[in-house]
């Protein structure tokens, strides 16, 4: 079974631009949420998807979207790039969206220059 | 606002020492535990999880952990590290009953094993 997969892995963008990522679920799983990993900040929750429809969202600024398809694969959206948003975004799936395991890609590195 | 807390940032043992890293969490309500591993360069991976049952947990690569309710607690502990245990580990609370998503995850303890 294929594990999440995310798309690209590496990203170098300038400030001001915006960029969107891509994440595959595992096969059969409904639930897809979008964390930002900082070495300042940690691991911190960004938003979450299940039935295409968003279900939580973290504390992160409006220009943080994204948006779910029919098939469970979501994108995420940063519009006007900032320095501050280099991080490694991970994706997580889960089969339901509630009391079950996440299971997390392998990320997309994010650079802003 | 709940919380998780890894009280070690970095932990430095030889190898087929001990290991506990420890993790409390802020919530009074129901939880689910969680450690999760980081290899360098490599996804997060669940290593054990909590959801009920028996408070001891067996996970991935002999790799332990304890739900000690009354003390906010689900540290992991393995008897003997080996060099390949070198990693960021991860503490993370999911509330009880609530989205999948809404995992909250401590700061990471780096983890290096010397030869």
């Amino acid at each position: 079974k294929a594990g999440v997969t995310q798309t690209p892995r590496y990203l170098i963008k300038t400030r001001g631009q915006q960029v969107t990522l891509s994440c595959s679920p595992i096969s059969g799983h409904r639930s897809v949420s979008w964390y930002q990993q900082t070495p300042g900040q940690g691991l911190q929750f960004l938003f979450e998807y299940f039935s295409e429809t968003q279900r939580n969202k973290g504390n992160f600024p409006g220009r943080f979207s994204g948006r779910q398809f029919s098939n469970s694969r979501s994108e995420m959206n940063v519009s006007t790039l900032e320095l501050g948003d280099s991080a490694l975004y991970l994706c997580a799936s889960s089969l339901v969206w509630t009391n079950t395991e996440a299971f997390f890609g392998q990320g997309t590195r994010l650079t802003v220059v | 606002a709940q919380s998780v807390s890894q009280h070690n940032h970095h932990v430095i043992l030889s190898e087929a020492a001990s290991l506990e890293l420890g993790c409390n969490y802020s919530y009074g309500g129901t939880v689910n535990l969680f450690w999760y591993v980081q290899y360098p360069g490599q996804h997060l991976q669940l290593l054990l999880k909590y959801f009920s049952g028996d408070p001891l947990v067996k996970g991935i690569k002999g790799f332990e952990a304890e739900f000690i309710k009354s003390k906010f607690s689900f540290n992991l502990r393995k008897p003997s590290v080996q060099w390949s245990d070198t990693a960021e580990y991860f503490c993370a609370v999911m509330l009880g009953y609530s989205s999948a998503s809404k995992i909250i995850f401590g700061s990471g303890t780096r983890l290096s094993i010397r030869p």
